[in-house]
């Protein structure tokens, strides 16, 4: 069974411009989670879906970032425009349940690296 | 707050040799408790957990920790380090309830292998 899959895997554009990251959870889990994670630093959470409902978006900076999931399974993050500060790996994962139950068995994809020149 | 620290931003340790991370936390009550190793260029991957019962966990690729609540501690362990484990390693917790519960990662420790 395939993984969590993201890409592109790197991306290199200047600030001001847009850039998405696109995240194919593992089939049938009904939750989607974005993450941060900045370099040495643990990953934090951006958004939160079920299915196609944003559930938890406390996060997510709404003036320049934002997600969906359309159809509830595959998922878009947008940057636009991008700053320096948003350089850092982008992390898609999934799980069957929603949190408290399905944070344990949540899974990762390999990341998108951004670098904001 | 609720907060995890990881003490170590770096450890070298030789190849055979005992490993221990730690981890300490501050939640108001016993959260759920994950290990996660990342590799380069690599998803986070769940090494072991624990919810209840026994303190010491068992989880894949030879890795145990240990829940101390008195401590506030949940230490990874190894006994013989393969030069293989070199990673990036990720304490994290997780309230025991809500909808809203979520994971809350430390800042990691890089595990340096020497030969």
């Amino acid at each position: 069974e395939a993984g969590v899959v993201q890409s592109p895997r790197y991306k290199i554009i200047e600030k001001k411009q847009p850039v998405a990251f696109w995240c194919n959870p593992i089939s049938g889990h009904n939750t989607l989670y974005w993450y941060l994670q900045n370099l040495g630093q643990g990953p934090e959470l951006l958004i939160r879906y079920e299915n196609e409902e944003a559930v938890d978006d406390s996060q997510l900076p709404k003036d320049r970032f934002s997600a969906e999931r359309l159809k509830g399974v595959d998922s878009t993050l947008k940057i636009q425009p991008a700053e320096l500060g948003d350089s850092a790996v982008y992390l898609c994962a999934s799980s069957l349940d929603p949190p408290p139950t399905g944070l344990h068995e949540q899974y990762f994809g390999p990341g998108t690296r951004l670098t904001v020149t | 707050a609720q907060s995890v620290t990881q003490p170590d931003i770096h450890i070298t340790v030789s190849e055979g040799a005992s490993l221990e991370l730690r981890c300490n936390y501050s939640y108001g009550a016993t959260p759920y408790l994950f290990w996660y190793v990342q590799s380069p260029g690599q998803g986070l991957q769940l090494l072991l957990k624990y919810f209840s019962g026994d303190t010491l966990v068992q989880g894949i690729k030879g890795f145990e920790a240990e829940f101390k609540r008195s401590q506030s501690s949940f230490n990874l362990r190894k006994p013989s380090v393969h030069w293989s484990d070199a990673a990036e390693y990720f304490c994290a917790v997780a309230p025991r309830t809500g909808t809203a519960s979520k994971l809350t990662f430390g800042t990691g420790t890089r595990l340096q292998v020497t030969l």
